[in-house]
């Protein structure tokens, strides 16, 4: 069936340097990707997005790499500071279906 | 508003109970979701408004669990007779028709 999966539970980075989470989806059908930030006791919260008609998409500090030969994006954080500890989700989605299959997160820890 | 809001944050009902949580969706937004979100996990869906109509109710985990949003605006998730199991937080999220869904909070249900 469909997943959506994270290759590392938890993830420990030096402050300043910077952070890549890695994320990979089963579906070909996929076509929407979003990640999202969880802090305890908070809902996710929208970071970046990328559709599948791009490879690369950039925010402030943030770049989003999507591979869909081999069904594969990742996270990248520039410069990682304290408050970007948290969980860290994909999720996917397609044009034809609204849901959104989430992997299970990563846990981004800063050291200081 | 500024952004979904949820209530009550925190809840403890005593198992056999039922209880109700609300959810306010960002104003305008025509897509309304629930999600059941467990420790260390990715958001399970739950179900799926779109304006008043609820289209899907698929990931409802019982008969118990029940979902309405009779004005298309504010939702409410209800749980009868809540069982230990049902522990969880849980979440809402709205979006405009079927792009970046904007979470909640969260509510936090402990039954005890």
């Amino acid at each position: 069936g469909e997943s959506v999966g994270l290759h590392l539970p938890t993830l420990s980075v030096q402050e300043g340097d910077n952070s890549i989470i890695n994320c990979a989806y089963s579906n070909s059908a996929s076509d929407y990707f979003i990640w999202y930030k969880q802090e305890s006791g908070k809902g996710p919260q929208f970071i970046i997005d990328i559709r599948s008609n791009m490879d690369k998409r950039q925010g402030q500090r943030v770049t989003v790499l999507l591979n869909k030969t081999v069904k594969h994006l990742s996270l990248q954080i520039a410069a990682t500071q304290p408050g970007d500890s948290a969980v860290y989700f994909c999720a996917a989605t397609s044009a034809s279906n609204y849901q959104l299959i989430w992997g299970a997160g990563t846990k981004l820890i800063i050291k200081p | 508003g500024a952004g979904v809001s949820q209530s009550p944050r925190y809840k403890v009902a005593k198992r056999g109970q039922d209880v109700a949580l609300r959810c306010d969706p960002i104003s305008g937004h025509v897509s309304l979701f629930w999600y059941q979100q467990a420790l260390g996990q990715g958001p399970e869906f739950l179900t799926y408004f779109q304006n008043e109509a609820q289209l899907d109710k698929s990931g409802l985990p019982s008969d118990r669990f029940f979902a309405e949003r009779p004005e298309g605006s504010v939702s409410t998730l209800k749980i009868q007779r809540t069982q230990q199991e049902d522990s969880a937080v849980y979440l809402c999220a709205s979006t405009i028709k079927t792009d970046t869904q904007y979470f909640g909070p969260g509510t936090r249900l402990t039954v005890l």
